[in-house]
């Protein structure tokens, strides 16, 4: 899988829309660009992925290039609930799931009241 | 809808003593069935999976054991918890075919 860099910390204001950028330049064309969050205590939850196209769900939005080396994850109007260690993750898709995730250091949210 | 259930929530154990963790899914059938350690600081090991009934596929040598004694229910076993054992055990399954894995609520082992 392809390695990702993320920033170790940000800060945004409740209310905001909070932006997680990650590069992942070494990124294949199979690959998937997957974010996980893991809020104190709890164990990581899923958030959205994409291959190349922007997605967007209930929980955020996820911005690829179109050379596909970074994204961006947007958390539209952050709450306070959303401060957590968002990681970004590059997998290949559809292997059968047979084998486990390896997260990074992510990005630690903090949002601020 | 899917939901996954991990217990109990902590756990204290002396160092010598056995361990029993469980983890059910429910809302799926023939889930892939993951369990994580996490230790302080640090990222996620995979230590066992599972792609059915019976069958537990080991990724790192450990004095710790999985089974799979129903589709929706996966356990990790230990005869002599070692202090090194201390950590976050988390529980994940997936839809077979596909890579998103959603994580349970975590167990929580001191070993002391």
């Amino acid at each position: 899988d392809a390695k990702t860099t993320q920033p170790p910390s940000m800060d945004c204001a409740e209310g905001r829309a909070a932006n997680l950028p990650c590069n992942h330049s070494t990124i294949s064309g199979n690959e998937y660009v997957y974010w996980y969050r893991q809020i104190h205590s709890q164990g990581p939850q899923y958030i959205i992925h994409g291959l190349k196209n922007n997605e967007t769900n209930e929980m955020a939005s996820l911005i690829i290039t179109e050379d596909r080396k970074s994204s961006t994850l947007i958390l539209p109007h952050a709450t306070l609930r959303d401060t957590a260690v968002y990681y970004c993750i590059v997998r290949v898709g559809l292997r059968g799931g047979a084998d486990g995730l390896t997260f990074g250091k992510g990005t630690h949210l903090i949002i601020q009241p | 809808s899917q939901t996954i259930h991990q217990w109990p929530a902590t756990l204290v154990q002396p160092v010598g003593s056995p361990l029993s963790l469980e983890c059910t899914v429910e809302g799926t059938s023939n889930p892939n069935l993951y369990w994580y350690r996490q230790a302080a600081g640090r990222g996620l090991q995979l230590l066992f999976y599972s792609v059915g009934i019976g069958q537990i596929s080991s990724e790192v040598p450990q004095n710790l054991s999985a089974s799979r004694p129903q589709d929706r229910q996966f356990i990790l076993s230990s005869k002599k918890l070692l202090l090194s054992d201390s950590g976050f055990y988390l529980c994940a399954w997936s839809v077979p075919g596909t890579e998103t894995q959603y994580f349970g609520p975590g167990t929580r082992l001191l070993v002391l």
